[in-house]
């Protein structure tokens, strides 16, 4: 089942903020984020394992709502460079081995 | 520490034809999975192997196989291609996959004409 991003996409100015959305209709283990831009490959972010984890580097974080089924991605005081695609990968309970089911993502473009 | 590394860049085939894509993984790293990118679909789950056996499977058809070699090398192999084949095929690497993040190589453009 694929999780549902919103929003697809999203024009910032340097330096605003922005939050991206990423729910499950199933039990999830963990929610991975990566960011892909144009004509290379999604790059590893970060991960989230069941149990309300918060994690965050620099001026990007997540969170995961274990109850609700639900991440959210934060990008505070938005760079250039946070231009990209974004996308949610999720693991669910129950998975033998590894299956990352991702969203259909989120375009973010920065502009200055 | 080298990337995961996946050859060729690019490939030209045509209907009918059968495709062998590679991936090495990242030094240490024992899972592999592969993945289709395409504007319409999105990326899209193919295979996952660790430890030469294959752990899970997408909704592909029987065309699509893959293997992983005890140096957990990894290859997919595409047979009687289709137009609609046509996509960026990813590979990416995990330490042991489940609750591990994962590091992508930078796929194999295949183009079916």
């Amino acid at each position: 089942q694929q999780p549902v991003q919103s929003p697809q996409a999203v024009i910032l100015r340097e330096g605003e903020d922005a939050v991206i959305n990423c729910s499950s209709s199933k039990a999830l283990y963990s929610v991975h984020w990566y960011r892909q831009k144009h004509g290379e490959a999604p790059v590893f972010l970060m991960i989230l394992l069941k149990g309300g984890e918060q994690k965050g580097h620099d001026k990007i974080s997540a969170s995961f709502n274990e109850k609700k089924q639900q991440s959210s991605l934060y990008l505070t005081a938005s760079q250039l460079s946070y231009s990209g695609t974004y996308f949610c990968g999720t693991e669910m309970v129950g998975t033998s081995g590894s299956r990352l089911t991702f969203g259909e993502g989120t375009q973010l473009t920065v502009n200055p | 520490k080298a990337g995961v590394t996946q050859t060729p860049r690019y490939l030209i085939k045509t209907r009918g034809q059968q495709v062998t894509l590679s991936c090495s993984p990242i030094s240490g790293h024992r899972s592999v999975s592969w993945y289709q990118q395409t504007p319409g679909q999105g990326l899209q789950f193919l295979f996952e192997y660790f430890s030469e056996t294959q752990r899970n499977k997408g909704n592909f058809p029987g065309r699509f196989s893959g293997r992983q070699f005890s140096n957990s090398r990894s290859e997919m192999n595409v047979s009687t291609l289709e137009l609609g084949d046509s996509a960026l095929y990813l590979c990416a690497s995990s330490l042991l996959g489940l609750g591990n993040g994962y590091t992508f190589g930078s796929g194999t453009r295949l183009t079916v004409v």
